[in-house]
């Protein structure tokens, strides 16, 4: 079964205003999560480390202020979009790291944003 | 930084075997891995290297050499379900020398089985 789950799987939203993502790991916690981002064809592209008790760190290149991650739990990571535009409609996924050795991510079935 | 290149579409036959490549400049990596993503659905993990090397895991098989800077993902017994897009990705070192839990994805290839 899912391990980590998103919420919601689809929004469709007035550009200008924001909307919430939430990311929880369902059996485990996690003290670091993963936000990315997928547009139509592309590959994922990896927005920010969420991490628990101190603030995200953000990959060059994207806005903090836009994007605001806050990890309020040890299974708990929400992703803000602040002031939505059309260009920010988009696939976004959460992952979470499980302790194993090898690679393994866990990741969130995916937020569907769309700015109208 | 970290740079994955893979080709956009590959196109195989039902039962057939086909090779995914992954190519890439990076400035050290701690492993790299496999995901398979269906059309609107969550990455899953398929095969992980850490060494150089092949690894299998039943009909899938990973290949990692670092000093040629590739890998592969093999795919074999072609199944119409294995239709997907398959990501490279590597686990970048820390800014302090440790392994980052994040993931760099390559660019992604485009998987049609065809019967």
């Amino acid at each position: 079964g899912a391990v980590v789950s998103q919420h919601p799987s689809w929004v469709i939203c007035k550009s200008g205003t924001s909307v919430k993502i939430e990311c929880r790991s369902l059996d485990f916690q996690a003290t670091t999560m993963f936000w990315y981002r997928q547009f139509p064809k592309q590959s994922l592209m990896l927005m920010a480390t969420s991490n628990e008790g101190s603030k995200a760190t953000y990959e060059q290149g994207v806005e903090k202020d836009k994007f605001l991650i806050n990890h309020a739990s040890l299974t708990l990571s929400t992703l803000t979009v602040t002031s939505a535009h059309p260009e920010d409609s988009s696939f976004y996924i959460c992952s979470a790291p499980r302790v194993s050795s090898t690679d393994t991510q866990y990741f969130g079935p995916g937020t569907r944003l769309t700015v109208l | 930084g970290q740079s994955l290149e893979q080709p956009s579409e590959v196109t195989a036959v039902e039962g057939a075997i086909v090779q995914i490549n992954c190519t890439y400049q990076t400035s050290g990596f701690y492993g790299l891995s496999w995901y398979q993503q269906h059309d609107g659905g969550a990455p899953t993990f398929l095969s992980y290297n850490g060494l150089d090397g092949l690894e299998e895991t039943g009909r899938f098989s990973s290949f990692l050499s670092r000093s040629d800077s590739y890998g592969y993902l093999l795919l074999q017994e072609l199944q119409m379900k294995d239709s997907a897009s398959y990501f490279c990705a590597v686990r970048p070192w820390g800014r302090y020398g440790g392994a980052t839990n994040k993931l760099i994805f390559g660019t992604g290839t485009l998987l049609a089985v065809q019967p």
